[in-house]
């Protein structure tokens, strides 16, 4: 069954931790990323990766951080710098150009904040 | 700036009646239109890509037009259920520049078919 998984489902944070959230895809997609919604706003973009070992900045970035060792995972880490970071995050990948082709989202993580 | 608006803010029908969205951008230069399905608490599932050469869209009962030059595009849902109920999200790609991704997203139109 091929897809895009996000654990964990909700994801509870205290004051000055840092957690990670996971993505994992199995449909051989090159390109990865990760955006924020918050309520009434449209998504916005926080970090994408075109290849493996490279990812980009998107354009709310700051208190964020991620990774891309393997093709398959991307998992982003919301560290303490992030004042705000109270959303619903979603993961999404692509066959190849972003511009060009369909993405496709995973279930999301809900991050609250204690 | 780059910008997707779309209308209404919040759509309530009943069920077994026909809908139509609205989106409207300002991205230039433009390279295709889509149209995204979130349902609550999950992630958003493409209905419809549309590019610059193409008016009309469909799959199933979403029918997506693309009028380039006004720069508009619509969804129109025929015969509503209450599966439909959902956010619709409109999101505009450009040739260069938008988003650090090239993508500019629309906030949506939420959704509510009634019984």
């Amino acid at each position: 069954d091929g897809g895009i998984t996000q654990s964990p489902k909700y994801l509870f944070r205290k004051e000055g931790q840092n957690v990670t959230l996971s993505c994992e895809q199995n449909l051989n997609h090159d390109a990865m990323y990760w955006y924020r919604q918050d309520p009434g706003q449209g998504l916005r973009l926080i970090y994408y990766s075109q290849i493996v070992n490279d990812f980009q900045k998107g354009d709310i970035a700051e208190g964020y951080s991620v990774s891309r060792e393997k093709k398959e995972s991307f998992p982003l880490t919301v560290t303490s710098a992030q004042k705000n970071p109270t959303a619903f995050y979603l993961c999404a990948s692509s066959i190849g150009n972003r511009r060009q082709e369909t993405q496709y989202f995973g279930p999301g993580t809900r991050l609250l904040v204690l | 700036k780059n910008q997707v608006e779309q209308s209404p803010q919040s759509l309530i029908i009943l069920e077994g009646k026909n809908c139509t969205l609205q989106c409207n951008y300002t991205v230039s230069p433009f390279s295709n239109l889509r149209w995204y399905k979130q349902d609550t608490g999950r992630g958003p599932v493409s209905l419809t890509i549309m590019t610059f050469s193409e008016n009309t869209k469909s799959n199933g009962r979403y029918t997506a037009t693309l009028d380039a030059d006004t720069k508009q595009s619509s969804l129109h849902i025929t015969a509503s259920q209450l599966s439909d109920s959902a956010s619709y999200i409109c999101v505009v790609s450009a040739n260069s520049g938008g988003g650090a991704d090239g993508l500019t997203f629309g906030k949506g139109t939420h959704l509510i078919i009634q019984p």
